[in-house]
């Protein structure tokens, strides 16, 4: 049981490239999250996915998109990369809880390093 | 502004000892609390979740949570070195469990 993966691992971009992180997660899970971490900083949302075929801005959206491509894939593009945009990404999923809401039960991949210069 | 506080540590505690961690948020209208374990240069992973008032416990883990105070925290009791890591509050508001995270406290536990 994979959980959720994260492609690629590792990356070094030039200021203004674009690249997409990817993610699935084959847990069945209706919602699917990004989120950066940069040292000191904790983890911040990028954005989020609710259900297959919604998305939503979280802290820190400027300079990314999403696209919830199916329920089980979730990915997130990088248009004009940026200095500032150096980062690890982690892509996480979570199921509803019995109350019908999203859980805060998040199930992490192991993580994206992108390297913008 | 929904804030979640953690002491950013070190702490360091010998091994065998308590190790206590805590958090502090602001929304009072927060409904669900989580503690995380993340190891250096590894995703992070949930240990524990509470969302009543009170005390959880699972194993050597102790969560307890305190609502009219605005605290959680996070008790790990006969301490192991591999219990060293990055301990992460996750503080879900009412309406919506999507967690605001603190910024982790590193514990290290030396033999």
């Amino acid at each position: 049981n994979a959980g959720v993966t994260q492609t690629p691992k590792f990356q070094v971009l030039k200021t203004g490239q674009s690249m997409t992180l990817q993610c699935a997660q084959d847990m069945n899970h209706n919602s699917m999250y990004w989120y950066r971490q940069d040292p000191g900083m904790g983890l911040r949302l990028i954005y989020y996915s609710a259900s297959e075929g919604t998305t939503d801005k979280g802290e820190v959206p400027n300079g990314y998109n999403v696209s919830r491509l199916n329920k089980r894939e979730f990915s997130l593009r990088l248009e004009s990369a940026a200095p500032s945009q150096t980062s690890v990404y982690f892509c996480a999923s979570s199921d509803y809880s019995r109350s019908g809401r999203i859980s805060g039960e998040l199930f992490f991949g192991e993580g994206s390093r992108l390297t913008v210069l | 502004q929904k804030e979640v506080e953690q002491n950013s540590g070190p702490l360091s505690v010998p091994e065998g000892a308590i190790a206590s961690l805590n958090c502090t948020y602001s929304d009072r209208g927060s409904q669900s609390f989580f503690w995380y374990r993340q190891y250096s240069g590894k995703s992070p992973e949930l240990i524990m979740f509470i969302y009543s008032n009170g005390d959880k416990e699972d194993g050597r883990f102790t969560a307890q949570l305190n609502k009219a105070s605005q605290y959680v925290s996070l008790l790990i009791r006969d301490s192991q070195p591999s219990d060293s890591a990055t301990y992460l509050c996750a503080v879900g508001p009412g309406g919506s469990y999507i967690p605001t995270f603190g910024r982790g406290t590193s514990l290290i536990v030396h033999p």
